[in-house]
């Protein structure tokens, strides 16, 4: 079965720097959520989007901007990067029709700022 | 805000073992609860889920969970564990708003070592 899919996999760049993190959720779901793993970290919410709308909102930074687009993939823009900023970025996706609350993960980004 | 509670962030146990992963949640509202598996290196897996109905749920690779309201718990069991149950285990919570676009709070995680 198809699953989320997430570009690129590694990501390395320099502070002050910008990054943009793709997702592509499964087939079907219209739904995209962002998370952050830290390093020995639980995942942290950051934001989520339903029908290109942004739906919740959890702790991503003023320095972070997400949108999904009209075929519900999703780019998460990460400005001024900082070194804790370094850290897994999972996106997952789930289908809001009949009240499904699964969220289904990609295999995330890891991103490394130097 | 809801928060989740993990009591065990590192349990060693022999192939054949019980385990028991604690969990508690802080939210007086109606809530989802999940329980996710992280192997090394790679990305979560729904491990089983609870939305409504039998507080006893049934999820793969033969873990189980109850969901116990009045302590606010949800903890996952599994009767004899293998060495490939090795891996990072999250409790997360999502509040049932009905809209299924709500974003999950996870517990620290508990890190299971199973030695053979």
């Amino acid at each position: 079965a198809a699953g989320v899919i997430q570009s690129p996999r590694h990501l390395i760049k320099e502070k002050r720097e910008t990054a943009t993190l793709k997702c592509y959720p499964i087939p079907r779901h219209d739904t995209v959520y962002w998370y952050q793993q830290g390093p020995g970290q639980d995942p942290q919410f950051l934001i989520s989007f339903y029908e290109k709308m942004q739906s919740d909102k959890g702790s991503i930074p003023d320095r972070f901007s997400a949108q999904q687009f009209s075929d519900y993939h999703s780019e998460l823009n990460m400005s001024s990067l900082e070194l804790g900023d370094s850290a897994l970025y999972f996106c997952a996706s789930s289908l809001a029709e009949g009240s499904s609350y699964e969220q289904y993960f990609g295999p995330g980004t890891r991103l490394t700022v130097t | 805000a809801q928060s989740v509670s993990q009591h065990n962030h590192h349990v060693i146990l022999s192939e054949a073992a019980s385990l028991e992963l604690g969990c508690n949640y802080s939210y007086g509202g109606t809530v989802n609860l999940f329980w996710y598996v992280q192997y090394p290196g790679q990305h979560l897996q729904l491990l089983l889920k609870y939305f409504s109905g039998d507080p006893l749920v049934k999820g793969i690779k033969g873990f189980e969970a109850e969901f116990i309201k009045s302590k606010f718990s949800f903890n996952l069991r599994k009767p004899s564990v293998q060495w490939s149950d090795t891996a990072e285990y999250f409790c997360a919570v999502s509040l049932y708003s009905g809209g299924g676009a709500d974003g999950l709070t996870f517990g620290k995680g508990t890190h299971l070592i199973i030695q053979p």
